[in-house]
């Protein structure tokens, strides 16, 4: 059964950091791009940044580029979301998402940013 | 980057048909932009229905087609159920970043 787990969300401060973890399981991580979504409350889909099957190529959208950074470990199976300089509009549910044609998604994680 | 707009709301009578639509601020969609069109339910993960325009997975509901048509990728549903009202968004991808437009959402009444 494929499984993508997203962890490490929570309530920060404006200015503050966060990792984001996605873990999966029962499919090949290592052949596939990885993305990262976001959802803020009552909101649409916002796609956050993907990431090259080996790590090499990085696309970011423009509200986050600068701030964050996506990452992987294809030995853990495990993509990563580093977010730094929080803004309130960064409050959203986060998942990540991968597979050949978006196969598959994550519950998502929570990230709060507020004083 | 780019702005993909979809129709804020539609509703569908059941057993109807409607077609939902996906545009580019940057001119006529192609089979370029591969496509995507998602559904989601309340507190549901999204959950991909067409990849690549017109392509379907294998829990895609075989009422439900895509294409490109005047321009803009589109999501057809035909032969609506209470079950698929839902939110619908599309995606188009820019060589690399992708973009999601504002979702439509589908009341089927």
């Amino acid at each position: 059964e494929v499984q993508l787990v997203e962890s490490g969300g929570g309530l920060v401060q404006p200015g503050g950091s966060l990792r984001l973890s996605c873990a999966a399981s029962g499919f090949t991580f290592s052949r596939f791009w990885m993305t990262w979504v976001r959802q803020a409350p009552g909101k649409g889909l916002e796609w956050v940044a993907n990431i090259k099957e080996d790590g090499s190529v990085q696309y970011y959208a423009d509200s986050v580029k600068g701030r964050f950074t996506i990452s992987r470990d294809n030995a853990k199976n495990s993509l990563y979301l580093h977010m730094n300089n929080l803004r309130a509009e960064d409050t959203a549910v986060y998942s990540c998402e991968g597979g050949a044609d978006a196969d598959y998604w994550g519950q998502g994680t929570l990230v709060t940013v507020s004083s | 980057q780019a702005v993909v707009t979809q129709e804020p709301s539609l509703s569908v009578s059941p057993g109807g048909t409607v077609t939902l639509t996906c545009g580019s601020s940057t001119g006529t969609v192609t089979s370029g932009h591969r496509p995507y069109w998602f559904q989601q339910k309340p507190g549901q993960a999204p959950r991909t229905l067409i990849y690549d325009t017109s392509n379907k997975h294998s829990w895609t509901p075989a009422r439900f087609s895509g294409s490109l048509l005047g321009g803009k990728a589109t999501l057809t549903l035909s032969g609506a159920q209470p079950e698929d009202e839902a939110e619908y968004f599309c995606l188009l991808t820019y060589s690399g970043p992708w973009v999601f437009g504002g979702g439509t959402k589908l009341t089927v009444l």
